[in-house]
């Protein structure tokens, strides 16, 4: 079994969707809990960062981290085209080395 | 631009070869970590370096192997090139071991012919 297990899609939805993202893990231990978003041929880019359980809202999106359940989950509101990438989870319970989902390819049609 | 500096681009060598991958980290960030990236297995940690020390260790193989220099820019060297060490190569940094996350480079993308 993987550490972090990600659906990784394809996912395609209209615009103005609402986009939902998840992961699961397998270490309890985990702690620090991250969205990455990657376009093609890109580095990864942080999208959110979430310390233990709870929620986090930056504008469209909101994470949500359930650890009693070992599962995070990304939403997206009003997708948009530009918003069409893949996204990666990512956790670490020590900050030394960040494990991360398989990621899940997103489309988001005009 | 993320302000982390890879390079190659790209790198396209023969089976059996040496390479090395070059990574100038963020101003300020003293941690850089090596990830590599192919098709069917994700984002795969190799390992970190904090401020010229190794921290922390992944699936490298050993035939893999990195370093840390004094001004903070790391090199990842592969030897003995297998055509399944074709991938994306990636390095990050950090400003301390990772807190708020890390920053990406745009990648080395290696071709092992």
């Amino acid at each position: 079994q993987k550490e972090v297990e990600q659906d990784p899609g394809p996912l395609s939805v209209p615009e103005g969707a609402i986009v939902s993202l998840n992961c699961t893990y397998s270490n309890s231990a985990f702690q620090y809990f991250m969205w990455y978003r990657q376009y093609s041929r890109k580095g990864p880019e942080l999208l959110m960062y979430t310390y233990s359980s709870g929620n986090k809202e930056d504008g469209r999106f909101t994470a949500q981290v359930d650890k009693s359940s070992k599962y995070i989950s990304l939403f997206i509101r009003d997708s948009q085209p530009s918003d069409s990438a893949t996204y990666l989870c990512a956790m670490s319970y020590n900050n030394n080395d960040m494990r991360f989902g398989a990621g899940t390819r997103l489309t988001v049609k005009p | 631009d993320s302000g982390v500096t890879q390079t190659p681009k790209h790198l396209i060598t023969a089976t059996g070869q040496r390479v090395t991958l070059r990574c100038s980290p963020r101003s300020g960030d003293l941690s850089v970590y090596w990830y590599q990236q192919s098709l069917d297995q994700g984002l795969q940690f190799l390992i970190h370096y904090y401020n010229g020390e190794e921290r922390a260790k992944g699936n490298i193989l050993e035939r893999f192997s990195a370093q840390q220099f004094p001004d903070l820019h790391s090199e990842l060297n592969l030897s003995s090139l297998e055509l399944g060490d074709s991938a994306l190569y990636f390095c990050a940094s950090s400003v301390e071991l990772g807190v708020y996350g890390y920053t990406f480079g745009s990648g080395t993308r290696l071709t092992v012919v």
